[in-house]
């Protein structure tokens, strides 16, 4: 079965230190791949995301992704985490011959300690 | 520059009760879906539809019905309402496709009671 998961449910870290999110998917082709991050209270907005080409991704708020076939994971980053960080943070896949119908994760709820 | 637009924001009901969620979307996208968020549950799709006229049922649609009269609204009716309805209720958009960029509303928190 189609699937994606979020190992993490939780990560604290300390402001200015690095963040690794991870998503690992289980589908029969590699899916298109995204990263949604949800503020408190706020709806979800996109990140980045990743269709074919270069496997490292550049998306909005100095956030990074690299998808990694081999694995099937699509690993969120970022050098260095600001209090603004704090967030849920989704994976979602679709599969390419679907209609577009998203697949979430379970998220992964990140604080940030002064 | 509204984007998807979703109200009311939070609203109590009584159990057996119904209510209408509404959601706008002023982009012209052709897909609109919405979504229930329960805790350390992700989102869990309950409808979709790819345009006016056009609906289907995602992976919980028990327990609401929708309906596309246009391309920018596409309201969630819960008829009956059960306390397992408690949740946080989002609408989304997006243009067409697998290449899928959904644009979201801000939610919708509701509480059968």
């Amino acid at each position: 079965a189609q699937s994606v998961t979020q190992p993490d449910i939780h990560i604290t870290v300390s402001e200015g230190a690095s963040l690794e999110l991870r998503c690992n998917y289980s589908y029969g082709a590699t899916p298109y791949l995204f990263w949604y991050v949800q503020s408190p209270g706020q709806g979800l907005q996109l990140l980045l995301k990743y269709f074919s080409g270069d496997t490292l991704v550049q998306g909005i708020k100095g956030f990074e992704a690299e998808f990694k076939r081999s694995q099937s994971s699509f690993n969120l980053r970022k050098p260095s985490v600001h209090w603004s960080d704090a967030a849920e943070y989704f994976c979602a896949v679709v599969s390419t011959d679907s209609w577009g119908k998203l697949q979430f994760g379970a998220g992964t709820q990140v604080v940030v300690t002064p | 520059n509204a984007g998807v637009t979703q109200t009311p924001k939070f609203h109590i009901l009584k159990i057996g009760q119904s209510m209408t969620l509404q959601c706008t979307q002023d982009m012209n996208h052709n897909y609109m879906y919405w979504y229930r968020q329960d805790p350390g549950m992700g989102l869990k799709l309950i409808y979709y539809s790819v345009g006016a006229g056009i609906t289907d049922k995602g992976e919980v649609p028990n327990g609401y019905n929708v309906s596309r009269s246009t391309t920018e609204d596409f309201p969630l009716r819960l008829e009956l309402a059960a306390p397992s309805q408690t949740s946080v209720y989002f609408c989304a958009s997006s243009y067409t496709g697998a290449k899928n960029i959904q644009y979201f509303g801000a939610g919708t928190r509701l509480s059968v009671l």
